[in-house]
């Protein structure tokens, strides 16, 4: 089956900085979505984005379908960013296929 | 605009018993999936069902059954618990037909075996 691989697994920012987390995927999809897990347990919608790039607020994103992978920048991070950031992507059936995940901790 | 719900929120039970967990799926949404997250882990697919028919099943036992009821809403059933069914359990829904479509989980419902 398909394997999504996120990076890095960790990250430490310092409130205020910037931030890149990749996803890569290993076939061609339908779909591709970008999820915000606070610490309830909570899937949060970032970005639904198979292709093209989109922006909400401080967070923004790109996805390069023909070179399989997506791009989530976080800027001028807040205390409130932290969790753990999720990509998943979708072959077929609404059947989504999720990464392990990248644990962002922001200190104030 | 009503979201995804889960029930219940929280729930114990001891090895070999049997459980139950709900979901309705956001307003207007045909389609729920079933996805099991343990600790420290992305989700995991289980099956989705679309029409009152399970249409696609993950890598999980025969252990794990589901059912969806007329107006959309759909239980996840676990017989014979291990303790490595603990974990949190996450619903979405969204459309079928024509997709592929924005998906939205509901808050989850966290599983405790012991």
């Amino acid at each position: 089956g398909i394997q999504v691989e996120q990076s890095p697994p960790d990250l430490i920012l310092q409130e205020g900085a910037n931030s890149t987390l990749r996803c890569n995927f290993s076939d061609s999809v339908n779909n591709l979505q970008w999820f915000h897990q606070n610490p309830w347990g909570q899937l949060i919608n970032l970005f639904y984005i198979p292709s093209g790039t989109k922006q909400n607020g401080r967070l923004s994103a790109t996805t390069v379908a023909t070179e399989r992978y997506s791009l989530l920048y976080i800027s001028s991070s807040q205390t409130t960013d932290s969790g753990v950031y999720f990509c998943a992507v979708e072959q077929y059936g609404n059947k989504l296929v999720f990464g392990a995940g990248t644990i962002l901790r922001v200190k104030s | 605009d009503a979201g995804v719900t889960q029930s219940p929120t929280h729930l114990i039970k001891t090895r070999g018993q049997q459980v139950t967990l709900r979901c309705s799926p956001k307003s207007g949404h045909d389609t729920v999936s079933w996805y099991q997250q343990a600790l420290g882990q992305g989700p995991q697919f289980i099956f989705q069902y679309y029409e009152e028919e399970e249409r696609q099943r993950g890598n999980f036992p025969d252990r794990f059954s589901g059912h969806q009821f007329p107006n959309y809403s759909s239980e996840l059933n676990v017989n014979a618990l291990w303790l490595g069914d603990s974990a949190l359990y996450l619903c979405a829904s969204s459309w079928y037909l024509d997709g592929p479509y924005e998906q939205y989980f509901g808050p989850g419902t966290r599983l405790t075996v012991t």
